[in-house]
């Protein structure tokens, strides 16, 4: 079973739409994350959720909203996508309390065109 | 801001042979982390090293950690061609906050079989 599981893996669209991505995990964790990597695979955080709650949110265009409506989701809406946006973005889970290791998702290649 | 920094940017070996992978980051730190990365996959987590901890080992792998000078090597001996991935150091900030972990770029190591 996959730990962390975040769809679609590829999603290409046009400029000016309205994509989600789904993230789930199994793994009973409290936190939950978006990273986002770019074309030089630099991984910076977007997102960070507690138990439900925002811990997080970086310097992220409010075009960006994420939603977590139970400790094992964490979904990702974007609104007027733009080209700057093609990126991976991954999902991840930690428990708080237990060695801070992150389990990450297998990733979203999103490509706006 | 982007806290590690990673050491070479790429690495090319012979398998058998060992590679060392550097990270540097700016400000204090609760423990470093490395991950790695398989081509169009996600990461995955291989050691985590404590701030009083000075050196880690784990199969193969091997951490160092100098917190007078802000930095960490990772060495993997006996190399084979499926280590062949992208390797992260990911800083977790002091206070202990896994909330906000933060990766470098990476270093590209290629296992040449």
């Amino acid at each position: 079973d996959t730990a962390v599981s975040q769809t679609p893996k590829y999603l290409v669209t046009q400029m000016g739409n309205d994509k989600s991505i789904k993230c789930e995990q199994n793994l009973g964790h409290d936190t939950m994350y978006w990273y986002k990597q770019d074309s030089k695979k630099f991984l910076k955080i977007m997102f960070s959720y507690n138990n439900k709650e925002l811990i997080i949110n970086e310097t992220v265009p409010n075009r960006f909203s994420p939603k977590s409506p139970d400790k094992a989701h964490l979904n990702l809406h974007i609104n007027s996508l733009e080209l700057g946006d093609s990126a991976v973005y991954f999902c991840a889970s930690s428990q708080m309390d237990s060695g801070n290791t992150i389990y990450f998702g297998e990733g979203s290649w999103l490509t706006v065109v | 801001s982007q806290q590690g920094e990673e050491d070479p940017q790429a690495l090319s070996i012979q398998e058998g042979e060992n590679a060392t992978m550097n990270c540097s980051y700016k400000t204090s730190i609760n423990n470093l982390q490395w991950y790695r990365q398989n081509s169009g996959r996600g990461l995955v987590h291989l050691i985590l090293i404590r701030s009083n901890e000075r050196e880690k080992h784990s199969g193969r792998l091997r951490v160092t950690l100098d917190t007078s000078k802000k930095s960490s090597s990772l060495l993997i001996t006996a190399s084979r061609a499926a280590d062949t991935a992208s390797y992260f150091c990911a800083t977790g900030g002091s206070g202990g906050s896994n909330y906000k972990l933060t990766f470098g770029k990476g270093t590209l190591l290629t296992v040449n079989p």
